[in-house]
């Protein structure tokens, strides 16, 4: 079955340092791929996508690439602010019912 | 702009006792999930639908029924609640059409079992 695989939180950085959250999947076929992100007492939101190998999604300053050959997609940002603090979740689509099948959550938390 | 809408925010509920959680969407969205989130676990599939009267098991269903009458209404029902129930679930919704897309969160239902 599919699966996803995440980078083990907690990860905690200074503000302005450089951030890196590993992300590989299982899946038959080609999937899409998501990073969600949930701040503190809220719902998941849609943070960025890709649909198709080599595609790279971006919003927010962060960026991720769907790599197939090594079935990747980590999660990048060059400068994080304390407002990044949050779990964030990668995840793939997959089914006739576009289910998602997420990873275990990396907790951030980055320090003024 | 309502979104996804869940009910009750927090409940505690009695081993053996039941109860529904209410989710609504106002986004005219055919496809509806409904996940749990246990600490570090992620979130789990356990029940979806992709149109009024059509509802299908996900990866962790046991103890959990659902409907779908609606467009916009999909309950959850526990029935028996037992202690390992205790979680945060989260109901969400999507258009299902074109590229897979942006899901819509809840901002989700702690229960607890006692």
């Amino acid at each position: 079955g599919n699966s996803v695989t995440q980078m083990e939180g907690p990860v905690t950085l200074s503000e302005e340092a450089f951030l890196t959250i590993n992300c590989t999947y299982t899946a038959t076929g080609y999937p899409s791929l998501f990073w969600y992100v949930q701040y503190p007492g809220e719902g998941l939101q849609l943070l960025l996508k890709a649909t198709k190998a080599d595609d790279k999604g971006s919003n927010k300053g962060f960026e991720a690439t769907y790599r197939k050959e090594t079935t990747s997609f980590h999660l990048e940002k060059g400068s994080v602010q304390v407002s990044d603090s949050a779990v964030y979740f990668c995840a793939l689509c997959s089914g006739s019912a576009r289910q998602l099948t997420f990873g275990s959550g990396t907790q951030l938390t980055v320090l003024p | 702009n309502a979104g996804v809408t869940q009910t009750p925010k927090f409940r505690i509920l009695k081993i053996g006792q039941s109860m529904t959680l209410q989710c609504t969407q106002d986004m005219n969205h055919n496809y509806m999930y409904w996940y749990r989130q246990d600490p570090g676990m992620g979130l789990k599939l356990i029940y979806y639908s992709v149109g009024a009267g059509i509802t299908d098991k996900g990866e962790v269903p046991n103890g959990y029924n659902v409907s779908r009458s609606t467009t916009e209404d999909f309950p959850l029902r526990l029935e028996l609640a037992a202690p390992s129930q205790t979680s945060v679930y989260f109901c969400a919704s999507g258009s299902g059409q074109g590229d897979p897309g942006e899901l819509f969160f809840g901002e989700g239902s702690r229960l607890t079992v006692l």
